[in-house]
């Protein structure tokens, strides 16, 4: 079946460095992939989307390009917030009106 | 536009009793989907409703059980409470049935506590 995996946390940084949270996948066909962001308390909000490989989604300075040859789909920022800090969670959409499946989520915390 | 809307936002059960939670999507959105959220086990899909008939079903026990009303709003129930079903429980909604297109949108979740 299809499944995400992505790198465990917790990931600590301090403010302005470099984000890369890593998350590959296994699906049959040609999943679309996610990035979901839960702020403490909150449910997840959608951060970026890529739905064909090659695709680069973008939001608030965040960026994941879907690599169809390697299956992997890594979040990427070239400078954290404090704001930042929060659960990320990657997953997927498999062809034919498939669930939502998640990976297990990493937590970042950007320390002033 | 108002975004999707869990009730309640917190829920106090015992052992043993039976819960509803509802989820009322987005305006327009037929696709609701529910899953747990607990820290051992992470995201877990319960089901999805399309435009009322269940589309799609996780790999869960009997005594959770949905549906999904005319106006697509859903309710969740979960009968004979165990400890073990404490949890936060997210409701998403998607516009149609290209979800894989469209993504979902998640409420702020019941978070129940069953003692």
């Amino acid at each position: 079946g299809n499944s995400v995996t992505q790198m465990e946390g917790p990931v600590t940084l301090s403010e302005e460095a470099f984000l890369t949270i890593n998350c590959t996948y296994t699906a049959t066909g040609y999943p679309s992939l996610f990035w979901y962001v839960q702020y403490p308390g909150e449910g997840l909000q959608l951060l970026l989307k890529a739905t064909k490989a090659d695709d680069k989604g973008s939001n608030k300075g965040f960026e994941a390009t879907y690599r169809k040859e390697t299956t992997s789909f890594h979040l990427e920022k070239g400078s954290v917030q404090v704001s930042d800090s929060a659960v990320y969670f990657c997953a997927l959409i498999g062809s034919g009106n498939t669930p939502l499946v998640f990976g297990k989520g990493t937590r970042l915390s950007v320390i002033a | 536009k108002a975004g999707v809307t869990q009730t309640p936002r917190y829920l106090i059960k015992t052992r043993g009793q039976q819960v509803t939670l509802s989820c009322s999507p987005i305006s327009g959105h037929r696709s609701v989907s529910w899953y747990q959220q607990t820290p051992g086990q992470g995201l877990q899909f319960l089901f999805e409703y399309f435009s009322e008939t269940q589309r799609n079903k996780g790999n869960f026990p009997g005594r959770f059980s949905g549906r999904q009303f005319s106006n697509s709003r859903s309710e969740m129930n979960v009968s004979t409470l165990e400890l073990g079903d404490s949890a936060l429980y997210l409701c998403a909604s998607s516009l149609d049935g290209s979800t894989a297109f469209y993504g979902y949108t998640f409420g702020s979740g019941t978070r129940l506590t069953v003692v």
